[in-house]
């Protein structure tokens, strides 16, 4: 089993282009998170999927869409990026029996934004 | 909202013993999580306390006091492996999704 694989694994953007960050797992999780980690701080939730069709903001939503795309996917979209987000982003998963406390993360992916 | 606070640094030598506190703020708690985070790595998932005590898991114990809203990750017999950041994160009720604190950075000496 990979996990929770994200592609790509660095990213270089200009302001006001757009991206999609994938992310997909395979230990059959119902939920899944996106998180921003900027440098010396902890991690901030963008939006997260409780489950197959749902999805919900978090704490810095803004300049950000997602799309679970199904039971393995969830990508996060830059419509328009700026150098606020230049950041590391994360992955996440987690399944029905630890409500959320146990997530399995990706290897994350590093964007900067000129 | 919520708020966590953790100590940023923390300094130990090998082998000996080396305590992180996590005091956190939040409505409708539910519980209290540990990762560790290697430079350039992923978070990995340490520990879980729903309930007041202490978990034991190998070298790594964590502790919840549910009435003092404080939590603390034990690292017992320090490696230089465990030199990482280390993150409390809490969870509230009804949601799925963590908060987490800012992180304690621990520098294992030989």
């Amino acid at each position: 089993n990979a996990g929770v694989t994200q592609t790509p694994k660095f990213q270089v953007l200009k302001t006001g282009q757009s991206m999609t960050l994938q992310c997909a797992q395979d230990m059959n999780h119902n939920s899944m998170y996106w998180y921003r980690q900027d440098p010396g701080m902890g991690l901030r939730l963008i939006y997260y999927s409780a489950s197959e069709g749902t999805t919900d903001k978090g704490e810095v939503p803004n300049g950000y869409n997602v799309s679970r795309l199904n039971k393995r996917e969830f990508s996060l979209r830059l419509e328009s990026a700026a150098p606020s987000q230049t950041s590391v982003y994360f992955c996440a998963s987690s399944g029905q029996q630890t409500g959320g406390d146990e997530q399995f993360f990706g290897p994350g992916t590093r964007l900067t934004v000129l | 909202g919520q708020s966590l606070e953790q100590p940023s640094e923390v300094t130990a030598v090998e082998g000996a013993i080396v305590q992180i506190n996590c005091t956190y703020q939040t409505s409708g708690f539910y519980g209290l999580s540990w990762y560790q985070q290697h430079d350039g790595g992923a978070p990995t998932f340490l520990s879980y306390n729903a309930l007041d005590g202490l978990e034991e898991t190998g070298r790594f114990s964590s502790f919840l006091s549910r009435s003092d809203s404080y939590g603390y990750l034990l690292l017992q017999e320090l490696q230089m492996k465990d030199s990482a950041s280390y993150f409390c994160a809490v969870r509230n009720t009804g949601r799925r999704a963590l908060t987490f604190g800012s992180g304690t950075r621990l520098q294992v000496q030989p």
